[in-house]
């Protein structure tokens, strides 16, 4: 397998643009996690999903963002306006959880994200 | 709520010294996860323990888990240059209601100088 595969690697965008990024889970995984990171605030969970259905979104930090799983192999996470303090490294992460199963989260290359 | 915390959080040390980084968690877990992360780079799993003793050792790096202290270590030996990094540990919530989720600690970062 591929891995967990991130797209764009990286994106530089104006302040109020609309920026979306892209992620393909592992095949087979049934778990999709999307984290932020910055130098300030370290490595956020914003979002999870469970088989395409969002778990938990508590850490979305405001309703300009918004995260999709229309199917198994897809998720986008989609910020609109963008802003600067948006800049940051995202990450997405899948795994296969159960009892038999070591529960790793594998991660994508992240997108390197810049709002000027 | 899981809480994770790893201490110490920058850890600056010489080439052929001895350390441990360590990971306490708040509430009953027995499945714990070390990451490292190279600068610029992606998470990538170290070890993965799953129970209580469990210990794993790859080259300079042995990590070892006691659920009864919540207690995780991460052992460096004679460390390296190369193994200057990030360091995160991470606590698998399943007994705290969010299953399939990891809590993060804050991430130890590693300079390993000659």
């Amino acid at each position: 397998d591929a891995g967990v595969i991130q797209s764009p690697r990286h994106e530089v965008t104006e302040m109020g643009q609309e920026v979306t990024l892209r992620c393909k889970p592992i095949s087979g995984h049934d778990y999709l996690f999307w984290y932020r990171q910055t130098m300030m605030r370290g490595l956020e969970l914003l979002i999870y999903f469970n088989n395409n259905v969002p778990i938990d979104d508590s850490g979305m930090p405001e309703d300009r963002f918004s995260a999709k799983m229309p199917n198994a192999s897809f998720s986008t996470l989609k910020i609109q306006p963008s802003e600067p303090r948006d800049s940051a490294v995202y990450f997405c992460a899948s795994s296969l959880f159960g009892q038999w199963v070591q529960n790793i989260q594998y991660f994508g290359a992240g997108t390197r994200l810049s709002v000027l | 709520e899981l809480k994770v915390e790893q201490n110490p959080l920058f850890l600056s040390m010489q080439e052929g010294k001895n350390y441990t980084i360590y990971c306490n968690y708040s509430t009953t877990s027995d499945r714990l996860y070390w990451y490292r992360q190279d600068p610029g780079k992606s998470l990538e799993s170290l070890f993965v323990l799953l129970s209580n003793g469990a210990v794993k050792q790859e080259g300079r790096l042995m990590a070892s888990l006691d659920t009864k202290a919540r207690l995780s270590t991460l052992h460096i030996t004679a460390a390296v240059h190369d193994l200057s990094a990030t360091y995160f540990c991470a606590v698998d919530s399943n007994y705290g209601g969010s299953q399939g989720n990891l809590i993060f600690g804050k991430g130890t970062k590693l300079s390993v100088k000659p």
